[in-house]
C-alpha cells in the first residue's frame, strides 16, 4: 500500500522568508506522480506542483520549487520570497500510473506572518 | 469554463435525515471522484466514476454511502440515515483523462462541507 507522511503539522515563517515543506512517501511502483496541493481558508484544493518520477529535473512554478529525491523517497515543498497569499494547508499527494485515486499526507498548516 | 461546481457549499442535517452532495464537472471531463476530509486530516478517496459507471469504490464505506454519475447532470453523493461522524467535507474532482493515460490531472471543486447535529 502507499503511504504520505508529511511530518511537519505546522510552520511559520516570515513574509518573504523562504520555507520548505516536508514530505516522504513509501511506494513499490515504478511509474508515479507526486503532487503538492495548497487549501486556503476557502477550502478549494489548487494544484500548486507536480512530478513525474521518471524525470530527474525537478519541477518549478515561479516561486515553488520541489526537491524531488527518488532513492530517498522524499518531495519536499521549497516556497522562496513567501506571501501573506501563501498561508494555507499544504497536502503532498501520490498516485501512480493507473491508480484510480490520490493518496493524501495529513497536511502542513503554513502561516506566512508579516 | 466555470470549474467542477459542487452544491450545497454547507449541509446542515440531523442525525438519521438523507444527504445528497452533488457535482457538475468541468466541461469536457467525464471521470468524476469523490474524496473525503475530515477535520485536520487529508483527503480520502472514496469513489471514481465514469459516465453511468462506477469503476472504484473500493474507499466508500459499505452501508448508507453511494453514488452516481448519471448521462445527463451532475453526480450525486447520497448518504442515508446520516450519524455526526459523517460530518466532514465531501470534494469532488474530475479530469478529462483515464488514469491509464497516466495524466493524473485533477480539478477539484469548493468541496461541500456536511454538518450532522
Amino acid at each position: 500500500a502507499q503511504t504520505v507522511t508529511q511530518s511537519q503539522p505546522e510552520m511559520s515563517v516570515q513574509e518573504a522568508e523562504t520555507v520548505t515543506l516536508s514530505c516522504t512517501y513509501d511506494t513499490s511502483e515504478n511509474n508515479y506522480y507526486l503532487f503538492w496541493y495548497k487549501q486556503p481558508p476557502s477550502r478549494q484544493m489548487i494544484l500548486v506542483i507536480r512530478q513525474e518520477a521518471y524525470k530527474q529535473q525537478n519541477a518549478t512554478e515561479n516561486r515553488f520549487s520541489v526537491n524531488f529525491q527518488k532513492a530517498a523517497k522524499s518531495f519536499s515543498l521549497k516556497i522562496s520570497d513567501s506571501q501573506l497569499g501563501d498561508t494555507a494547508m499544504y497536502f503532498c499527494a501520490f498516485t501512480f500510473q493507473g491508480a484510480q485515486k490520490l493518496v493524501f499526507g495529513q497536511g502542513t498548516r503554513l502561516t506566512i506572518n508579516p | 469554463n466555470a470549474g467542477v461546481m459542487q452544491n450545497p457549499r454547507h449541509l446542515v442535517r440531523r442525525r438519521g435525515q438523507e444527504a445528497r452532495l452533488r457535482c457538475s464537472p468541468m466541461k469536457g471531463h467525464s471521470h468524476v471522484y469523490w474524496y473525503r476530509q475530515l477535520p485536520e486530516e487529508g483527503l480520502k478517496f472514496m469513489v471514481y466514476l465514469q459516465k453511468e459507471n462506477i469503476i472504484d469504490e473500493s474507499g466508500m464505506p459499505k452501508e448508507r454511502f453511494s453514488a452516481e454519475f448519471p448521462k445527463e447532470g451532475p453526480s450525486i453523493l447520497r448518504i442515508q440515515q446520516v450519524v455526526r461522524g459523517d460530518s466532514a467535507a465531501y470534494f469532488c474532482a474530475s479530469s478529462p483523462f483515464a488514469p491509464s493515460s497516466g495524466a493524473n490531472v485533477l480539478t477539484f471543486g469548493a468541496g461541500s462541507r456536511l454538518t450532522v447535529l
